[in-house]
């Protein structure tokens, strides 16, 4: 089993408030990734990072950001958070092998009232 | 547009029976992963298979990839309820940095 962590698992929050969803891996991997999955739909890549310091934007445009200050956190931020950000948040990592998988947290599912 | 598409969206077999999931895609790849999802979970890796292999087997798994169509196909045989979940194949395209970029997702029930 892979060893990345996501909290919370659940989160029902009203609109305009500031949201930090955390996301760990202990597996020293280099890249991680975020991704929005609406039920029953297809995952989209909102945020990458090869590195400490490196984030890049993804091919779904997000009003949230990220940081990566450590190789194993890339937490994820929406300041004002709205019913249209409400979506589960999956992270995942991987090694800078191509040719090797992502690994994924259980995912947030977070609820904008 | 979708890199991947799946078919079918939906599949419902007995316990025992075999599953098979399509996946089309556009554009040249390094490789084609195929991923699992039960409900209210993240994804777990099944297979991988690169552009220069034609298939793989895991168990009762065997994933082929024809380049030539662009396309994959995930098989389970003597499934089990166990095997409900969603599958969705993803594919890490040439000069992408590693992004993959999912299909929509077979959803499989297996009935005991």
């Amino acid at each position: 089993e892979a060893d990345i962590y996501q909290t919370p698992r659940y989160l029902v929050i009203g609109t305009g408030k500031k949201i930090t969803l955390e996301c760990s891996q202990t597996m020293g991997h280099d890249k991680m990734y975020w991704y929005q999955q609406d039920p029953g739909m297809e995952l989209h890549l909102i945020h990458y990072s090869y590195g400490v310091n490196s984030t890049e934007k993804g091919d779904l445009s997000s009003e949230s950001t990220v940081s990566r200050i450590r190789t194993e956190h890339f937490p994820l931020t929406l300041e004002s958070a709205r019913p249209s950000h409400t979506s589960q948040y999956l992270c995942a990592s991987s090694t800078i092998d191509s040719n090797q998988p992502q690994h994924f947290g259980d995912g947030t599912r977070l609820s904008i009232l | 547009s979708q890199q991947g598409e799946e078919d079918p969206q939906a599949l419902s077999i007995q316990e025992g029976e075999n599953a098979t999931m399509n996946c089309s895609y556009k554009t040249s790849i390094n490789n084609l992963q195929w991923y699992r999802q039960n409900s209210g979970r993240g994804l777990v890796h099944l297979i991988l298979i690169r552009s220069n292999e034609r298939e793989k087997h895991s168990g009762r798994l065997r994933v082929t990839l024809d380049t030539s169509k662009k396309s994959s196909s995930l098989l389970i045989t003597a499934s089990r309820a166990a095997d409900t979940a969603s599958y969705f194949c993803a594919t890490d395209a040439n000069n992408q940095g590693g992004k993959l970029i999912f299909g929509q997702g077979t959803e499989l029930s297996v009935k005991p």
